[in-house]
């Protein structure tokens, strides 16, 4: 089974400044068409889970573009470049590679 | 536009079955991958399972044993049976439609993750 872990585990931030998450996966996620099967999603308080980034760099469909994902094979970053915030809750980091893993997540919250 | 109704009983007693049903709206379900996640309060999100092709599944390994998901095509609905439930089953149980799709005619790929989710639905175990 992959094994996602993701760091740190509870983020402050203060809105305006940039902030960056790290996933890391027990196997490369990079897949023989190219392709890193990783995912990231922000849970806010009291909602569903929703997308934000696909396949390691694609921003979901009305994701605002301060978001990006970036990294390959075990070694994935969530950045985002300016906080606001909106941006509170639980970021999660998702391997579909082989089935799915949940990584156990990271608390943003504003300092 | 697509949407997810998560449905169930909201008490369940341990060692008998949770049963949970998944309206969908806005899609057929004969043409996606439709999957279950739970998230037992205050913690995070794990995935259950996901079936495709309206009967292939794949389950979670650590509740592969006690998981069934199916699809009713009739009725557009996505269905959870997980049995003998203990009270480490209480949770918030979320539908998902997962997308991804070869198309092997136009060699096109498409992937774009759990991109739609139902509200959840709160399961708890006790006697």
């Amino acid at each position: 089974d992959i094994v996602m872990t993701q760091s740190p585990l509870s983020l402050p931030v203060t809105p305006g400044e940039a902030a960056s998450i790290s996933c890391r996966s027990s196997q490369s996620l990079l897949h023989s068409n190219g392709y890193n099967y990783l995912d990231w999603y922000l849970q806010k308080p009291g909602q569903s889970p929703q997308i934000l980034i696909y396949l390691g760099s694609n921003r979901a469909s009305g994701v605002p573009d301060r978001f990006s994902g970036s990294g390959s094979g075990t070694d994935f970053t969530l950045k985002i470049s300016r906080v606001e915030a909106e941006d509170v809750g639980v970021y999660y980091c998702v391997q579909t590679l082989q089935s799915l893993t949940f990584g156990g997540g990271t608390r943003v919250e504003i300092k | 536009q697509v949407q997810l109704q998560e449905s169930g009983p909201g008490l369940v007693k341990p060692s008998e079955t949770l049963s949970l049903t998944c309206e969908v709206s806005g899609a057929s379900i004969s043409s996606y991958y439709w999957s279950w996640i739970r998230q037992p309060p205050g913690k995070g999100l794990e995935w259950i399972g996901y079936i495709y092709n309206s009967g292939r599944a794949n389950y979670n390994p650590s509740l592969k044993s006690r998981v069934t998901i199916s699809v009713d095509t009739s009725r557009n609905q996505l269905s959870l049976k997980l049995s003998s439930v203990t009270a480490a089953d209480t949770a918030v149980y979320y539908c998902a439609r997962y997308y991804d799709f070869y198309n092997g005619t136009s060699y096109e790929y498409f992937y774009y993750g759990l991109d739609v989710w139902g509200q959840g639905t709160t399961v708890i175990v006790s006697s």
